[in-house]
């Protein structure tokens, strides 16, 4: 089993539209959790970490349940640029911290 | 920007050769990871070195091996270059040996095997 999974998509919606990225983790010793976002042949870079309280950053929101292992990441009123992949990525310390990536969610949004 | 270099930034081998790719950490940073991210895939992790030492490693096998320099740069080498090599290869730094999670990746390489 995958340490963090998610759906790969693609995620095709129109300009407007709001969009939910699900992702489930294996290990409940994940210390942390964030979204990153890597733009098509480009590296990847922070979106936004992930609290149990839940956060916002403009149209953008994540969630974090313990119990159940799972993020999401919740994108309302897609605009063009949004269009990228989504890497769900957990942070474990097993004797030294590391970030575990997902396969990432690919969103495309059309005019 | 980050600040992370790589290079270079596209190269082609065939099997069996060996190659070296090498990356220049952001400034004040002493910390780099390596990933190797396959087409459609996320980044895996390859190891960690903190201060010239690597202290962690992944599922990779020890033809993938690494070094760090005193000025905090590092390099990724892999012997008997297999098909299933090809990838993109990210160099990512981050301040000390404890990672808050903001990892600042270079642009990465593009290594084809053929």
């Amino acid at each position: 089993r995958k340490e963090v999974e998610q759906d790969p998509g693609p995620f095709n919606v129109p300009e407007g539209a709001t969009v939910a990225f699900n992702c489930t983790y294996s290990n409940s010793a994940s210390q942390s959790f964030f979204w990153y976002r890597q733009d098509c042949r480009k590296e990847p870079k922070l979106l936004m970490s992930v609290y149990s309280s839940g956060n916002e950053d403009g149209r953008f929101t994540a969630q974090l349940n313990r119990a159940s292992q799972y993020i999401s990441l919740l994108i309302r009123d897609s605009k063009l640029s949004d269009s990228a992949t989504y890497l769900c990525v957990v942070l474990l310390n097993t004797g030294f911290q590391k970030l575990v990536f997902g396969t990432g969610t690919r969103l495309l949004v059309s005019p | 920007e980050t600040g992370v270099t790589q290079s270079p930034t596209h190269l082609i081998k065939t099997r069996g050769q060996q190659v070296t790719l090498r990356c220049s950490s952001q400034s004040g940073h002493n910390t780099v990871s390596w990933y190797q991210q396959a087409l459609g895939q996320g980044p895996q992790f390859i190891f960690q070195y903190y201060r010239e030492e690597e202290n962690g490693r992944g599922n990779f096998p020890p033809r993938f091996s690494g070094l760090q320099f005193p000025n905090y740069s590092s390099e990724l080498n892999v012997n008997a270059l297999e098909l299933d090599d090809s990838a993109l290869y990210l160099c990512a730094s981050s301040h000390s040996g404890a990672i808050t999670g903001e990892l600042f990746f270079g642009e990465g390489s593009r290594l084809t095997v053929l």
